[in-house]
């Protein structure tokens, strides 16, 4: 049973840069896609970015700008950063994955407040 | 970019009675769209993939169908755990995107 966990900072400053870490147990990371998502409170699902074995990370026209993920293929983690951050950063993000880009994993997500 | 667009926003339903959702993608997606269900202070639990596979654990009140741009979620007979908000998702091309949510209330 595959399972995610992410971890980070619960509270970033305006203009600071969010960190996050998505450890992946349970089974390998080479073998599938993995994305980040978010939620900002009482709104939808966001895709951030994401990237598979066969390729490079891709991300939100939106947030191209300022994202950038990457994947320890041999330690089973995948990472986030967000640069620039402002109060409409403030939101749940979650680290999903599954074949073909399917979310059949999720971690439980982390609420990231960006406030001074 | 592919944009998702669900309907209705809100669908009152009755326990027992039936419920069908809409997706529709702005261009061909093939048959490449998935369904969520995410409860509040949950995560979102995928449902359908590949437009009408049931993924594991799902229960057969939940079937998905359609291809091509216009897809649909139908819940038989909706028992009390079915009241939550459903997402579409695309995964035909980069970048990936969701619909906006129905939200399935109680009636």
């Amino acid at each position: 049973q595959v399972q995610l966990q992410e971890s980070g900072p619960g509270l970033v400053k305006p203009s600071e840069t969010l960190s996050l870490t998505c450890t992946v147990s349970g089974g390998s990371i080479k073998t599938n896609c993995w994305s980040w998502i978010r939620q900002p409170p009482g709104r939808g699902l966001e895709w951030i970015g994401g990237v598979c074995s066969s390729g490079s990370a891709n991300y939100s026209p939106s947030l191209r700008s300022r994202v950038t993920i990457s994947v320890d293929w041999s330690n089973n983690y995948f990472s986030l950063k967000l640069t620039s951050l402002t109060a409409a950063d403030t939101a749940i993000f979650y680290c999903v994955g599954g074949a073909n880009n399917v979310f059949h994993y999720r971690g439980q997500g982390v609420l990231v407040t960006v406030s001074s | 970019e592919t944009v998702m667009t669900q309907s209705p926003a809100t669908l009152s339903v009755s326990p027992g009675e039936g419920a069908t959702l809409s997706c529709r993608a702005s261009q061909t997606i093939r048959s490449n769209l998935a369904w969520y269900q995410q409860k509040p202070g949950q995560a979102p639990r995928l449902l359908i993939y590949d437009a009408s596979t049931r993924a594991t654990t799902i229960p057969a009140r939940f079937s998905g169908s359609g291809s091509g741009a216009d897809f649909t979620l139908t819940i038989r007979s909706l028992q009390s755990d079915d009241f939550a908000i459903y997402y579409c998702q695309q995964y035909n091309s980069w970048p990936l995107t969701f619909g906006g949510g129905t939200k399935v209330a109680i009636k």
